[in-house]
């Protein structure tokens, strides 16, 4: 089956400083990917849709400069949260298609300090 | 804009009792619907799905019914288990939209024994 994983599955930093979380498509190519926010108790938030070779699709509301998306190959899509701050702590998880279906990743606890 | 609405949780049910959780939603075009589940410490996992009207959408025990006519893709199962306890989550995804998907606030259910 279709895997995706993400890394790292925890991060801790400090209030001012960024953090790359990496989506990966491990056993086949995705030219899109999508990042969702969790909070605690609460549903997945669409985000943005990352476009290999081409700029991020951005949902209404969400910054494009603090969360920054590139979709480097077929197999890889990063998220940058820039100069993060404690409101960024969340649970961010992509996504990626396969045949008609979604594959999530386990997803990466983000907590700022 | 489209958008799923779910009872709230969470819910609380004794082993081999019957399980529903509501869910509506309002969209334009034909969208698919799906239910995911994420167990503790797991990402999503796509439980069934249902792509057009009237369709059935079953696994592991599950079932939902695409109705149209009353916006609806409500999650039953006969007998609960242990096991199934779990947040579940309804969404609806267009794929003349790339695929993404448009989730509910989410559903915990546990099952004692």
């Amino acid at each position: 089956g279709a895997v995706v994983s993400q890394h790292p599955s925890r991060v801790i930093c400090k209030s001012g400083t960024s953090v790359k979380i990496e989506c990966r498509s491990l056993d086949f190519q995705a030219t899109t990917m999508f990042w969702y926010r969790q909070f605690p108790k609460q549903s997945l938030m669409l985000m943005a849709t990352s476009n290999e070779g081409s700029k991020a699709t951005y949902e209404q509301g969400v910054e494009k400069d603090k969360f920054l998306i590139n979709h480097a190959s077929l197999t890889l899509s990063t998220l940058t949260v820039t100069s993060a701050h404690p409101e960024d702590s969340s649970f961010y998880i992509c996504s990626a298609p396969y045949h008609n279906e979604q594959f999530f990743g386990p997803g990466t606890r983000l907590t700022v300090l | 804009g489209d958008s799923v609405t779910q009872m709230e949780g969470p819910v609380t049910l004794s082993e081999e009792a019957f399980l529903t959780i509501n869910c509506t939603y309002t969209a334009t075009g034909y969208p698919s619907l799906f239910w995911y589940v994420q167990y503790p410490g797991e990402g999503l996992q796509l439980l069934l799905k249902a792509t057009k009207a009237d369709d059935k959408g079953s696994n592991k025990g599950f079932e939902a019914t695409y109705r149209k006519e009353t916006t609806s893709f409500h999650l039953e199962k006969g007998s609960v288990q242990v096991s199934d306890s779990a947040v579940y989550f309804c969404a609806l995804g267009s794929y003349n939209q790339g695929g993404k998907l448009i989730f509910g606030q989410g559903t915990e259910l546990s099952v004692k024994p």
